[in-house]
């Protein structure tokens, strides 16, 4: 079955380190998300990409960085620069990114915490 | 971006029907109503979208009102596996952010066996 996977589900991060959450697609999806969500909020977008070699900050993208080297592959660090990196962090993908009744597909999440 | 209000929480029974309110009285012309769920400890998942008519699938029907500043998201048999965290969001398709979802806090549902 299609879908994204993101790994791992839970990461643990100790202070002044950087950690890289994975995430891929086999959907074929041209576009990918990332975002964050903190207890009992909604989701924030951090960084967003529409096709290979090119990515936008979203809202919060201060502390994170990604890269997109392949279509199926969005990987997210979270920075030691990111001062309350405890969140849960989803990613997403749809076919393209700027039509507004394109579904967005989300993974499981990874769950970060601080030591 | 238009903006949404939902209630906080809801509660329904088993295999009664559900109706999920959504208000969103400064929506304009061109935004799409979307309808998204989130089951605990996992992301969230698309149910249904409208723009003008009201519109069924497979998950649930979602009813607009004609002056379109609100709309209802209808589970007709509720189940167990249907409680979760109910989002109705807004998509511009004029232009500009409409890559993004802008997520609120959404209705949680609780169903009741």
């Amino acid at each position: 079955d299609g879908g994204i996977t993101q790994s791992p589900k839970y990461l643990f991060r100790k202070e002044g380190q950087n950690v890289t959450l994975s995430c891929e697609q086999n959907l074929n999806h041209d576009a990918m998300y990332w975002y964050r969500q903190d207890p009992g909020q909604g989701l924030r977008l951090i960084y967003y990409s529409q096709i290979v070699n090119d990515f936008q900050k979203g809202d919060i993208a201060e502390g994170y960085s990604v890269s997109r080297e392949k279509k199926e592959s969005f990987p997210l660090t979270v920075t030691s620069a990111q001062k309350n990196p405890t969140a849960f962090y989803l990613c997403a993908s749809s076919i393209i990114g700027d039509l507004p009744y394109q579904p967005q597909h989300f993974g499981d999440g990874t769950r970060l915490s601080i030591l | 971006d238009a903006k949404t209000t939902q209630p906080n929480s809801m509660e329904s029974n088993e295999e009664e029907p559900v109706h999920l309110p959504c208000n969103h009285s400064t929506i304009s012309g061109t935004d799409y109503i979307h309808w998204y769920r989130q089951l605990p400890s996992q992301g969230p998942e698309y149910v249904i979208h409208g723009l003008t008519s009201n519109v069924n699938n497979r998950m649930a029907s979602l009813a607009i009102a004609e002056d379109r500043k609100s709309s209802t998201l209808i589970l007709h048999r509720a189940t167990l596996r249907d409680a979760a965290v109910y989002y109705c969001i807004l998509r511009d398709s004029s232009g500009g952010s409409n890559y993004k979802l802008t997520f609120g806090k959404g209705t949680l549902l609780t169903v009741n066996p």
